[in-house]
């Protein structure tokens, strides 16, 4: 079975830019949750969808957008980037939502200047 | 109260040791608590989990150590090899329909050929 993937895995964008970000669940697994991994900050969560719906999210700015399709794959948004933006953006697939496996993707790096 | 305190930051060990990683938490709603891998350049890789009606959970040479009425758990490696050098992190979640995961700072581990 593939893992989970996300693309692009690199990114640079300007300040001010908006960028979108992508992932693709395990086959069969319907939970999506993003994070974000900083030096600083360690890896934080952003938000989880389930069928298609906003379960939780974390507590970041409304900058941070996401959202997830029929086939459960998901992307996340965060407009008017800028510098401390910067992160390796994770993508966790589960089959369902409450206390299951999360197997992560490899991320995307995305770089602010 | 939403902290997971994880300890200690980097940790070198002689091959064929145990590395010993520890965690506290204080939300006594958290009951599920798993373990990650990550390499440099990779995503976290789920290790093993634990829920607190158990006090101990043994996956070849991984165990994870619950002390419930402590509010600690804590990761050991027997055996350590230098394949094991990686970043740990603990994680915790609560009850509930949500994936949401709360991660510790991560420990940086060596393993000493």
């Amino acid at each position: 079975k593939a893992g989970v993937t996300q693309t692009p895995r690199y990114l640079i964008k300007t300040r001010g830019q908006q960028v979108t970000l992508s992932c693709s669940p395990i086959s069969g697994h319907r939970s999506v949750s993003w994070y974000q991994q900083t030096p600083g900050q360690g890896l934080q969560f952003l938000f989880e969808y389930f069928s298609e719906t906003q379960r939780n999210k974390g507590n970041f700015p409304g900058r941070f957008s996401g959202r997830q399709f029929s086939n459960s794959r998901s992307e996340m948004n965060v407009s008017t980037l800028e510098l401390g933006d910067s992160a390796l953006y994770l993508c966790a697939s589960s089959l369902r939502s409450g206390q299951a496996e999360q197997y992560f993707g490899p991320g995307t790096r995305l770089t602010v200047t | 109260q939403q902290q997971v305190k994880q300890s200690p930051q980097s940790l070198i060990v002689q091959k064929g040791g145990i590395s010993i990683i520890n965690c506290a938490y204080e939300n006594t709603a958290f009951d599920y608590f798993p373990w990650y891998q990550q390499f440099p350049g990779k995503g976290p890789a789920l290790l093993i989990a634990i829920r607190p009606d158990v006090s101990e959970k043994k996956e070849g040479r991984f165990t994870i150590s619950f002390n419930k009425s402590a509010k600690q758990f804590s990761l050991h490696i027997m055996d350590s090899q230098p394949g094991d050098s990686a970043t740990y992190f603990c994680a915790a979640s609560k009850g509930g329909a949500t994936n949401k995961l709360i991660f510790g700072t991560g420990t940086l581990l060596a393993v000493q050929p």
